[in-house]
């Protein structure tokens, strides 16, 4: 399975700043996906980046708060705008085929203060 | 009820003990995953798997596809073997579904 670079790995962020995410995978892969931690909570999926076009969101979640960029089949990033201290949490990326299954970034933990 | 059901929520053991972690799920799959989630958050994929058992060095991870649970083994645990750890799955859309973690804490 692919290998994926996930940076930063952690972050603190003074509130209604911006912190761009990104994961870098070592193979084209056809899916890319982003996921959440908050404080105490399992991980949670916040959208499906799309190669070349706009991301699919899950309920709860808006493109105005957390904009998703895939520009190729190797690398997506992910903004957090506009930051509260309700954003603190664990951002967590995921890539993969349906052949080769999926692997996942080591997280990005996000303090915001 | 959630898809992804771990086993226990909380685990304490004696350093050289053998732990096992466990995990149920609800729904077809075409992996599943086991993840240690250290306690400055990152995250480590210990194994993918389909069918059958791997190994990996003190850590082995079964799966059994029809039961539809797979287990986490960890041999001669070791204090820094405390983390969290995370069962989760894909569909074959790819999506991960997780689990909600189990908390190991290994006392030397």
């Amino acid at each position: 399975s692919a290998v994926i670079s996930q940076k930063p790995s952690r972050d603190i962020c003074q509130r209604g700043t911006s912190l761009t995410i990104q994961c870098q995978v070592d193979s084209q892969v056809t899916m890319m996906f982003w996921y959440r931690q908050q404080p105490g909570q399992s991980l949670t999926l916040i959208a499906t980046a799309n190669q070349g076009s706009e991301a699919t969101y899950e309920s709860g979640f808006v493109i105005d708060k957390f904009p998703i960029s895939r520009p190729n089949l190797t690398f997506s990033t992910l903004t957090v705008s506009n930051m509260s201290p309700e954003d603190s949490s664990i951002y967590l990326c995921s890539a993969g085929t349906i052949n080769y299954g999926y692997t996942f970034g080591s997280g990005t933990r996000l303090t915001v203060v | 009820k959630n898809e992804v059901e771990q086993s226990p929520q909380n685990l304490t053991a004696q350093e050289g003990e053998f732990i096992t972690i466990n995990c149920s799920y609800s729904v077809g799959i075409s992996a599943l995953h086991w993840l240690q989630q250290h306690p400055g958050g990152g995250i480590v994929s210990l194994f993918m798997l389909s069918s059958g058992k791997k190994k990996h060095g003190r850590l082995i991870a079964t799966i059994n596809i029809q039961e539809k649970h797979s287990s986490l083994h960890i041999t001669a645990s070791h204090p820094r073997d405390s983390a969290v750890y995370i069962c989760a799955i894909n569909t074959n859309a790819g999506k991960s579904t997780f689990g909600d973690g189990t908390t190991l804490t290994v006392k030397p």
